[in-house]
């Protein structure tokens, strides 16, 4: 199985600040298609998983431009330009190139 | 536009419940469906997939030959069969699909508890 492997386990980010995870695989995620599916999520206290990125940079519908992402091959991150106070969650990246898909094992957001 | 489990509740090891995701707003019909689960308290983990045209279905190694994907596109509707149910089952179990696309969509999740 891919090994997704996020860095750091918690980070502390002062409101508008900026913040970066990492997200490091143990395998190529580009697959046969051209594409690399590469994937964040965000997880606020008490919510369900929401989408924020699907492969590597594009946002999904309603998520602020304040997220981005960026990487190719086994090194991604996510990155926030301003941290808000509503953005305190646990961020997890996703591989969907190879079966299982597997996810990271979660940054906490947190503001110091 | 959303995805709505249901079906989750309490069951004896060794026994089935079928899970159901619901979807509107959304077209369910073009798109790969997945099921993930999340221990409370802990990460998620991908569980089972399934083709828009049904012909592929994939599981977890921990799921397979208990738990059967299937879809039905004219009731815009994903199943999650769950059979021989271990303990190490329980979880919260999320559906969602459309992932590689603008429109890709995740649910609120239904919760499965495993116990005698």
């Amino acid at each position: 199985d891919i090994v997704m492997t996020q860095a750091p386990v918690s980070s502390p980010v002062a409101l508008g600040q900026p913040a970066s995870i990492s997200c490091r695989s143990s395998q190529s995620l580009v697959h046969s298609d051209g594409n690399t599916y590469l994937f964040w999520l965000q997880q606020r206290p008490g919510q369900p998983p929401r989408l924020l990125i699907y492969k590597i940079s594009n946002r999904f519908s309603g998520v602020p431009d304040r997220f981005s992402g960026s990487g190719a091959g086994t090194d991604f991150t996510l990155k926030i330009s301003r941290v808000e106070a509503e953005d305190v969650g646990v961020y997890y990246c996703m591989q969907a190139t190879h079966i299982p898909h597997t996810f990271g094992q979660g940054t906490k957001l947190v503001i110091k | 536009v959303q995805l709505v489990e249901s079906g989750g509740g309490l069951v004896q090891p060794g026994g089935s419940l079928r899970l159901s995701c619901a979807a509107s707003g959304f077209t369910f019909r073009t798109y790969w469906m997945h099921w993930v689960r999340q221990t409370p308290g802990k990460g998620l983990v991908w569980v089972s997939r399934i083709s828009p045209d049904v012909s592929t279905t994939t599981y977890a190694d921990s799921v397979k030959g208990r738990f059967t994907i299937s879809r039905d596109n004219a009731r815009n509707t994903l199943y999650l069969q769950m059979n021989s149910l271990r303990v190490e089952d329980t979880a919260v179990y999320f559906c969602a699909g459309g992932i590689a696309t603008p429109e890709g969509n995740w649910g609120q999740g239904t919760l499965v508890t495993v116990s005698s």
